[in-house]
């Protein structure tokens, strides 16, 4: 079955530690997306990229990195210079023009301690 | 950039009773509209979607939705609240270019049985 995958669940990081969540799609979906989801603020969305080396920031960038090398991979890491990273991220990917849609990860919840 | 607005973070519906979950959205152009659904830790899935097609919009488990450009809006309704609905709903407007999507803040539903 085709469908997005993130891994892992659940991330526990100590700060100053850089950490890389992984995001892998095998619908052949040429748009992938990560968001970051906070309770009451809806979905905001950090990078995208339309195609395979190439990315763009999003609303909320700073302190994150992407690369995408890959059609199928998308990973995010999450920087030390991230202030306040604990937060659920969620993965998506989609054709162009959206009228499909997203197809979402089921997401990884990132706790620093 | 697009906006939208979700009105009522919280609303409580009685197992039967009507729901309605507004949401609206900023934009000069008719976007496209989506309405997804997210269960606790897991990611979004989508409901319905309106683009450029019939103004009134049916989705699954007997959602609809109703594009109005005069008021700028597609509400989310379902004639009657099952149990199963309980969940956080998220409007969704895409970009002026299509290549991407903005989040309402989103509306947790409560049925009360």
């Amino acid at each position: 079955d085709g469908g997005i995958t993130q891994s892992p669940k659940y991330l526990f990081r100590k700060e100053g530690q850089n950490v890389t969540l992984s995001c892998e799609q095998n619908l052949n979906h040429d748009a992938m997306y990560w968001y970051r989801q906070d309770p009451g603020q809806g979905l905001r969305l950090i990078y995208y990229s339309q195609i395979v080396n190439d990315f763009q920031k999003g609303d909320i960038a700073e302190g994150y990195s992407v690369s995408r090398e890959k059609k199928e991979s998308f990973p995010l890491t999450v920087t030390s210079a991230q202030k306040n990273p604990t937060a659920f991220y969620l993965c998506a990917s989609s054709v162009q023009p959206l009228d499909y849609g997203y197809t979402f990860g089921s997401g990884t919840r990132l706790t620093v301690v | 950039a697009q906006s939208v607005t979700q009105l009522g973070s919280h609303v409580s519906v009685s197992e039967g009773a009507l729901v309605l979950l507004r949401c609206n959205y900023s934009s000069s152009v008719p976007p496209y509209l989506f309405w997804y659904v997210q269960y606790p830790n897991q990611g979004l899935q989508l409901l319905l979607k309106y683009t450029s097609a019939a103004t009134l919009v049916k989705g699954i488990n007997g959602f609809e939705a109703e594009f109005k450009k005069s008021e700028t809006s597609f509400h989310l309704t379902k004639p009657s609240a099952h149990m199963s609905d309980a969940a956080e709903y998220f409007c969704a407007v895409s970009s002026y270019n299509f290549n991407k999507f903005y989040f309402g803040s989103g509306t947790k539903l409560n049925v009360k049985p």
